[in-house]
């Protein structure tokens, strides 16, 4: 299966401030997912990441607050920005398919703390 | 669009007996079914899947899940717990599978007793 390095592992951030997350995965995929786990909450879905072309973003998530790069089949980049204490909430990426094995695998997950 | 609801926010279960977390899904394609664990301060990780064949399915630690279509559910289990079962899962659903989008529920935590 496809193993994903996400970095940050965790940052403390002021408010205001910009802060940008990389997934990088071992293998080539064709879709990548970010996803955001508010305190004590289920995982919700940020935008899908195709790369070559727009993310989509679902319902409530803006690409203004939540831009994202796809630059090549590997890796993908969220900026969270203008954050605001809301923000503070764990981030995740995730991939589709890996291999025969089917199912998705996610990145260790970013700690965000806005202050 | 699909959902999943799972029954019971905390679960608190003895050592030794029967864990038994429930998810029921809703889905207008057949879907493909999965279930996370996350430990505390890690990610996810993958303890099982459903896709298609045989709906009894078999995952890592011990658990296992079962696809009954005729009651939506994909409810998990393990005949014995052990106090390292303490986390919280997550059922997840995708409709069509493989590039499209997982929608999850909203976890269960799963408490053991010594």
């Amino acid at each position: 299966s496809a193993v994903i390095s996400q970095k940050p592992s965790r940052d403390i951030c002021q408010r205001g401030t910009s802060l940008t997350i990389q997934c990088q995965v071992d293998s080539q995929v064709t879709m990548m997912f970010w996803y955001r786990q508010q305190p004590g909450q289920s995982l919700t879905l940020i935008a899908t990441a195709n790369q070559g072309s727009e993310a989509t973003y679902e319902s409530g998530f803006v690409i203004d607050k939540f831009p994202i790069s796809r630059p090549n089949l590997t890796f993908s980049t969220l900026t969270v920005s203008n954050m605001s204490p809301e923000d503070s909430s764990i981030y995740l990426c995730s991939v589709d398919r890996t291999g025969d094995n089917y199912g998705y695998t996610f990145g260790s997950g970013t700690r965000l703390t806005v202050v | 669009a699909q959902s999943v609801t799972q029954l019971g926010s905390h679960v608190s279960v003895s050592e030794g007996a029967l864990v038994l977390l429930r998810c029921n899904y809703s889905s207008s394609v057949p879907p493909y079914l999965f279930w996370y664990v996350q430990y505390p301060n890690q990610g996810l990780q993958l303890l099982l899947k459903y896709t298609t064949g045989a709906t009894l399915v078999k995952g890592i630690n011990g658990f296992e899940a079962e696809f009954k279509k005729s009651e939506t559910s994909f409810h998990l289990t393990k005949p014995s717990a052990h106090m390292s079962d303490a986390a919280e899962y997550f059922c997840a659903v995708s409709d069509l599978g493989g590039n499209e989008k997982l929608t999850f529920g909203t976890g269960t935590r799963l408490t053991i007793i010594p």
